[in-house]
């Protein structure tokens, strides 16, 4: 299966601030996926992150607020904009793995907003 | 509506023994079923992942089973280790190869106690 290095592994960040996460994959892959999970919830898929296109988002996440950039087959980054204690949480990437190995997830970025 | 259900929220028990956690959905169409691990601050790490045809699929400790007709899943975790304590994430997918086609269940929380 891919194996993903997702940083940073976690931040403490002052309101109002932005965030950058980073995801690379060893293999080529044509969709990444951004997830949050929330202290104590599932995951929440953010948006699907496509080489070469826009990134299309789930209802309730906005564009302006979680930029997604993937310049390439295996990067990707997350930001998360103008933050509030509301947005700690650990974001995730993931990718779809081939055969029985099922999504692959990155280590995961514990975000805490003071 | 497509939803994931999973019990109990959390578990405490000793170190050798044996534990069941449950997992129920209402996901149709109904692709495959998955269980994850995931360790504090970390991503989730696949443990086992059935399609409907499959009734049992083992990994090593780890035994989940399906009933796709009554739409329930089992990981049996067998002479339990301290390494053990986590969440496990049951995961379910509808047809379709999209990540917005997965079900995530809110996760049972283990702890192995010595």
């Amino acid at each position: 299966s891919a194996v993903i290095s997702q940083k940073p592994s976690r931040d403490i960040c002052q309101r109002g601030t932005s965030l950058t996460i980073q995801c690379q994959v060893d293999s080529q892959v044509t969709m990444m996926f951004w997830y949050r999970q929330q202290p104590g919830q599932s995951l929440t898929l953010i948006a699907t992150a496509n080489q070469g296109s826009e990134a299309t988002y789930e209802s309730g996440f906005v564009i302006d607020k979680f930029p997604i950039s993937r310049p390439n087959l295996t990067f990707s980054t997350l930001t998360v904009s103008n933050m509030s204690p509301e947005d700690s949480s650990i974001y995730l990437c993931s990718v779809r793995g081939t055969g029985n190995y099922g999504y692959t997830f990155g280590s995961g970025t514990r975000l805490t907003v003071v | 509506k497509n939803q994931v259900e999973q019990s109990p929220q959390s578990l405490i028990i000793l170190e050798g023994k044996n534990c069941t956690l449950q997992c129920n959905y209402t996901v149709s169409p109904f692709s495959n079923l998955r269980w994850y691990k995931q360790d504090t601050g970390r991503g989730p790490v696949s443990l086992t992942i059935m399609t409907f045809s499959e009734n049992t699929k083992s990994n090593g400790r780890y035994t989940a089973t399906l009933d796709a007709d009554t739409k329930q899943s089992s990981l049996h975790i067998t002479a339990s280790q301290l390494s053990d304590s986590a969440s496990y994430i049951c995961v379910v997918s509808g047809r379709g190869s999209g990540a917005n086609n997965l079900f995530f269940g809110t996760g049972t929380r283990l702890t192995v106690i010595p």
